[in-house]
Order: structure tokens, then sequence, then C-alpha cells
């Protein structure tokens, strides 16, 4: 059946640090959501990627979304803790099901 | 603007006893989605309305979850009986968008525990 997977599942970083979480579907996708839970709270939007290739950044925050439209990665320089909560990418197959990965929880050490 | 409306936050029921939730989602709104969230894992879309008829509900164990969105507005979740597996947060998310899938805007969730 359809599986998004992340990687890692956990990271733990100092404050300052770099940090990358990848996303991997066994099927392709038509788009690539990106959403942050902090403990506790619900899944906010980040974004939404459609094309193959495509790149977008949000201040501290770099997205892309794989050319062959089934893998994607989430990069995040210089942490904060306000960083801290489980990262999850989204997506939607060829059949219109939507799917969530199963996450990447990042703790920032001050 | 007012968020994604859900309640009850808390339930704790007893497994074969029978539960429901209930969800407002943002005015305007005509996608409604419901997910169920077990600790340490991602959200799984249990259903997806558009309006008030079903997109899909591929994933909802139909034996026990029914769902329905009178009037295309509010929707209520149904568990009838519940198991121990149930035992999870229940969360609402509503969209612009219909057809595909788009920016999601999730409510906090309803905690279920069933013992």
């Amino acid at each position: 059946g359809q599986q998004v997977m992340q990687i890692p599942q956990y990271q733990h970083v100092q404050e300052g640090e770099d940090f990358t979480t990848y996303c991997n579907s066994s099927t392709t996708l038509s788009n690539i959501q990106w959403y942050k839970q902090r403990p506790g709270g619900h899944p906010v939007f980040l974004i939404q990627l459609v094309k193959s290739g495509e790149v977008k950044k949000q201040k501290r925050l770099t997205f892309q979304f794989g050319e062959a439209k089934k893998n994607s990665s989430l990069h995040i320089t210089a942490t904060q803790t306000t960083d801290v909560g489980t990262y999850f990418c989204a997506g939607t197959n060829t059949g219109n099901q939507f799917y969530f990965g199963t996450g990447t929880s990042l703790t920032v050490i001050p | 603007e007012a968020g994604v409306a859900q309640s009850p936050r808390y339930k704790i029921i007893e497994k074969r006893q029978s539960v429901a939730f209930w969800c407002n989602p943002i005015s305007g709104h005509a996608t409604l989605y419901w997910y169920q969230q077990i600790l340490g894992q991602g959200p799984k879309l249990l259903i997806q309305f558009q309006n008030n008829g079903v997109v899909d509900d591929s994933q909802l164990p139909k034996d026990r979850f029914s769902a329905e969105r009178l009037k295309g507005v509010d929707s209520t979740l149904k568990i009838q009986p519940a198991k121990l597996e149930d035992s999870a947060v229940y969360l609402c998310a509503s969209s612009w968008t219909s057809g595909r899938v788009g920016e999601q805007y999730f409510g906090p969730g309803t905690r279920l525990t069933v013992t």
C-alpha cells in the first residue's frame, strides 16, 4: 500500500546547527505539503510544492520536491529553539488519495 | 477569523461504548477532513468531504466508524462500538480548495481514551 516514509525519525541538534528531514514516497505524488506540529499541538501548514524539482524558501527553511516527484526535503538553517516540533510531509498520490508521512521529531538544545 | 472548532476536547469511554465528535470548519471552507492520529504517528486521513459529499473514505473503518456533514458545514464523526485501538487524537481540518488537497487548517483535536 501507499507509504510515505520520513528519515530520520528523531533528530537532536544544538541551537545554531542545521537540520534536514527527508520524505520518500513509494509512488509518484501530484503535490507535497509540509506541516509542523508542536508538542501537544495540531499540525500547522508550512508550504505546498507541485512542480518537479521545485525549490521554495521561507526565511531559514528550504523545501525541495524531487525530479521524480517521489521525494522531498526540508532544510532548516541555523536552528532556533522555536523550531522544536515534529515535521510532517504529506502528499496526494495519482489515485487522489492523501497521506501524511511518518514525521521527524526535532529537538533543539540551547 | 475564527479557526476550526472541535468538541469535546477530551473523552474517556469504555470499550464497546459509542462516542461522537463534532467539528465546525472555518466559514466558507468547502472541504472538511477527519484524521486519526495515534501517539507517535502521522495523521491518517479517515474521510474527506467536499461540501456535503464524500470525496475519499477509503481508510475509514466502516464497520464501526461513520461520519456525516449535513448542509455542507458542521460534521460529526461517530465510533460505534469503540475498541482499545481507537485511542487516539481525532483531528478535523478544513480548506478552501475543492478537488485536490490544498492548505489545510486544523482544529485542536479530540483526545479519545478507550479503556
